[in-house]
């Protein structure tokens, strides 16, 4: 079975450009999660979805930043505009029945590089 | 709110020795959900195990083993005979209800293991 797919492996920009990040869950995965992991903060939760739904955006920095999921099979998170400290390797994960009790299923990540 | 600290920031050891990673967590919940996760110098994270908070029973894999305390709500990893390919920088991770069935997951900072051939 295919695993969390996320594109582009790397990502570099220049400031105020706008960046999107894409993710395809593993299939029948209904929650998916986007999280963000730098050297001084680690591993951050932004936001889950249940069912296409986002559940908890608590972990969204700033406006800024913004995820969808128009389907069971996609999501995206989009920085607009962009700037240097958003740069960090940003990863996608899903997993069955909920947070709590089933692992989550790590894509590859992307690494992001604001310039 | 829920709280996991991973002491050991770096660990070196020598192929073939034993090597324990600490895991501490704090949480207010009675059912809470532990993991590890391990990242190689690759990049991407690995699901290795999942306990939940009403199973204290030690679990061993090949030569990877987990020792679950409430008592000291610790959650600790041990590798037995290290290798190479263990050199990665394994997370520990508390899961518990936020509220209204949203889950908050927390990692912990994570200890980077090197094993020296």
């Amino acid at each position: 079975d295919a695993g969390v797919i996320q594109s582009p492996r790397h990502e570099v920009t220049e400031m105020g450009q706008e960046v999107t990040l894409r993710c395809k869950p593993i299939s029948g995965h209904d929650y998916l999660f986007w999280y963000r992991q730098t050297m001084m903060r680690g591993l951050e939760l932004l936001i889950y979805f249940n069912n296409n739904v986002p559940i908890d955006d608590s972990g969204m920095p700033e406006d800024r930043f913004s995820a969808k999921m128009p389907n069971a099979s996609f999501s995206t998170l989009k920085i607009q505009p962009s700037e240097p400290r958003d740069s960090a390797v940003y990863f996608c994960a899903s997993s069955s029945r909920g947070l709590g009790n089933q692992p989550q299923h790590f894509g590859d990540g992307t690494r992001l590089s604001i310039l | 709110a829920q709280k996991v600290t991973q002491a050991q920031t770096e660990i070196s050891v020598v192929e073939k020795e034993d090597v324990t990673l600490d895991c501490v967590y704090e949480t207010r919940d009675t059912t809470y959900y532990l993991f590890w996760y391990k990242q190689p110098p690759s990049g991407e994270l690995v699901f290795l195990i999942r306990r939940n908070s009403f199973d204290e029973q030690n679990e061993i894999s090949g030569r990877y083993s987990w020792n679950f305390q409430k008592s000291t709500s610790s959650f600790n990893f041990t590798i037995t005979a290290s290798q190479v390919v263990d050199s990665a920088v394994y997370f520990c991770a508390l899961s518990e209800d936020s509220g209204a069935g949203s889950y908050q997951l927390t990692f912990g900072k994570g200890t980077k293991l090197s094993v020296i051939p």
